[in-house]
């Protein structure tokens, strides 16, 4: 079976702060593609980052980072220097062969 | 280039109605996704297409709901008749490739409240 389990529930960070998001997957699949997603207050969800799973090297995208450990299953997703615009729900997902899963998401609150 | 674009944007409907969404996917895009968002099951796929052909449906949750894609430019997601549990947001998403590891892209959903 395959499962993406997002743990935190609703985050709350102070502007400036360093946050990071996890994400756990399971599948059995051994070629995969994991996904993040942030949906503003506006509520379209905008795509991040896209990995497949034989790609385990890191990615940085200006404020955004992401950290792929298949020994841990999981695809981490870090805000450095977090900015109120960064408020949202972040989504991960998992896609194999014909399966697509998203997790519950992480409400993201910066604070000023 | 216009994105996906989805109407009605909100629709309210007294149980038991027939409800139509409706869905136009970015031109070019091989596949096409419909997904309902609620705060309790989070945001669940539904069903999606490939090159016009359904792939997957085991998410649609009954008989009620029936989804077609008559073309590569419109896509239709019909709950009859609906229930006040269908109350919920339905995303359309497509993507580039039929391979499907593409990222998709959402329209701005659809909010539906059955009374």
């Amino acid at each position: 079976a395959q499962k993406v389990t997002q743990a935190q529930t609703e985050i709350s960070v102070v502007e400036k702060e360093d946050v990071t998001l996890d994400c756990v997957y399971e599948t059995r699949d051994t070629t995969y593609y994991l996904f993040w997603y942030k949906q503003p207050p506006s509520g379209e969800l905008v795509f991040l980052i896209r990995r497949n799973s034989f790609d385990e090297q890191n990615e940085i995208s200006g404020r955004y980072s992401w950290n792929f450990q298949k020994s841990t299953s999981s695809f981490n997703f870090t805000i450095t220097a977090s900015q109120v615009v960064d408020s949202a729900v972040y989504f991960c997902a998992l896609r194999s062969v014909d399966k697509i899963i998203f997790g519950k998401g992480t409400r993201l609150h910066i604070l000023p | 280039d216009a994105g996906v674009i989805q109407s009605p944007r909100h629709e309210v409907t007294e149980m038991g109605q027939e409800v139509t969404l409706r869905c136009k996917p970015i031109s070019g895009h091989n596949s096409l996704f419909w997904y309902r968002q609620t705060m309790m099951r989070g945001l669940e796929l539904l069903i999606y297409f490939n090159n016009n052909v359904p792939i997957d449906d085991s998410g649609m949750p009954e008989d009620r709901f029936s989804a077609k894609m008559p073309n590569a430019s419109f896509s239709t997601l019909k709950i009859q008749p609906s229930e006040p549990r269908d109350s919920a947001v339905y995303f359309c998403a497509s993507s580039l490739a039929s391979t499907g590891h593409d990222e998709q892209f959402f329209g701005p959903g659809t909010r539906l409240t059955v009374l």
